[in-house]
């Protein structure tokens, strides 16, 4: 069964800074990996997915994700964050044989003015 | 293109009591998902419905919850009766793609249901 890990709960940045969240996987196949984001109050919204090719994704609001397959990993990155970003951020990871979706614990996201 | 409808968005009771969640998924979207999202934690997949057929609903506590997509577009999930373990918030998604295999889900607002 696949697995997903998001080491770090909690992340503050400053605005204007580089922001890297950290995604890592479990899976014995070619993953199908996807990052969301969750605001207040909100649903779940897609930033980016990762299904095959290039491992460097691009997605929206800036971000980009890219797929490491000798480290298990998929970390999302942003080169300036805006105070707007502030929210949950959630890796999540498909198997090829069915689309149930697999979620980390989430990266809640604090940005400081 | 309108997205995920769920309704209510809040909702309080008492343990004991009985609950229901609806959900419209985007139009022509043949699988559905409901998730529960404990504070704290990612989404956990309750149930996933292919048309109106049950797929996969392995981790349903089925002896309290239950769900249904009748007519293969909206779909309900019931609680009954309530756990104070079971507040919450629960989200609908749909996706264009087959059960059998990987696609994008789109996720509604959630309800959010505190149990008393």
């Amino acid at each position: 069964a696949q697995s997903v890990t998001q080491p770090d709960i909690h992340i503050t940045v400053s605005e204007g800074a580089s922001l890297e969240l950290r995604c890592n996987y479990s899976y014995g196949a070619t993953p199908y990996l996807f990052w969301y984001v969750q605001s207040p109050g909100q649903g779940l919204q897609l930033l980016l997915k990762y299904f095959s090719g290039d491992t460097l994704v691009q997605g929206i609001k800036g971000f980009e994700a890219e797929f490491k397959r000798s480290q298990s990993s998929f970390n999302l990155r942003k080169p300036s964050v805006h105070w707007s970003d502030a929210a949950e951020y959630f890796c999540a990871v498909g198997a090829g044989t069915a689309s149930k979706l697999t979620f980390g614990t989430g990266t809640r996201l604090q940005v400081t003015l | 293109e309108a997205g995920v409808a769920q309704s209510p968005r809040y909702k309080i009771i008492e343990k004991r009591q009985s609950v229901a969640f609806w959900c419209n998924p985007i139009s022509g979207h043949a699988t559905l998902y409901w998730y529960q999202q404990i504070l704290g934690q990612g989404p956990k997949l309750l149930i996933q419905f292919q048309n109106n057929g049950v797929v996969d609903d392995s981790q349903l506590p089925k002896d309290r919850f239950s769900a249904e997509r009748l007519k293969g577009v909206d779909s309900t999930l019931k609680i009954q009766p309530a756990k104070l373990e079971d507040s919450a918030v629960y989200l609908c998604a749909s996706s264009d793609a087959r059960w059998t295999s990987v696609g994008t889900q789109y996720f509604g607002p959630g309800t959010r249901l505190l149990v008393l």
